[in-house]
């Protein structure tokens, strides 16, 4: 079974607003990560937040962690059509870094 | 570098039918890992490897078996493909003591 799930939503955002998507999961981690899927590739890491850190910062993007609420939060401020892609959140629910992932959240940047 | 590589890039087969995907990192790293993406859900893990020499299950590993050839190169294996296994899968691996796992462009598997 899935330990992460985001909420299934798809966003439809104008360029240059912010997009925020979410996360919860289901196990206690140490550490939670972000990946970017265009379509029809394959994932890239975005940004990881460790169990001990309630928020981060990469760029444009913003990630926290409330460990309390199992939940996570990714938000891209001043989104671009290139963050046009399926945003998944990822946990290490098993170890030895075997990640379990969300169904993952779809983003369309509207130029 | 090229990173994580896959080959193939599609195939089709037939229930019944066996086929080996392979996967190879030219990044040194240890860990290397095999996941499936089915429409609409997020990536589930098949077989990993920490190791050389090394492998084990994942969520996900009835109807696959997967060898560690050596550290650059990790295959899976569908010793009689089911229309169930029709699916994306993706190699990745990361570096010992890194979380980070780099991920190849995927194999679009379809079996009728």
């Amino acid at each position: 079974s899935q330990q992460g799930e985001e909420d299934p939503q798809a966003l439809s955002i104008q360029e240059g607003e912010n997009a925020t998507m979410n996360c919860s999961y289901k196990t206690s981690i140490n550490n939670l990560q972000w990946y970017r899927q265009n379509s029809g590739r394959g994932l890239v890491h975005l940004i990881l937040i460790r169990s001990n850190e309630r928020e981060k910062h990469s760029g444009r993007l913003r990630v926290t962690l409330d460990t309390s609420k199992k939940s996570s939060s990714l938000l891209i401020t001043a989104s671009r059509a290139a963050d046009t892609a399926s945003y998944f959140c990822a946990t290490d629910a098993w170890g030895n870094n075997r990640l379990a992932f969300g169904k993952g959240n779809q983003v369309v940047v509207i130029p | 570098n090229a990173g994580v590589t896959q080959t193939p890039k599609f195939q089709v087969l037939k229930t019944g039918q066996s086929m080996t995907l392979q996967c190879a990192q030219d990044m040194n790293h240890n860990s290397m890992y095999w996941y499936r993406q089915d429409p609409g859900m997020g990536l589930r893990l098949i077989y990993y490897s920490a190791s050389e020499g090394t492998t084990d299950k994942g969520e996900v590993p009835n109807g696959y078996n997967v060898s560690r050839l050596n550290k650059r190169e990790f295959s899976l294996r569908l010793e009689s493909a089911a229309p169930s296994q029709t699916s994306v899968y993706f190699c990745a691996s990361n570096r010992q003591g890194l979380e980070t796992q780099y991920f190849g462009p995927g194999t679009r598997l379809l079996v009728l």
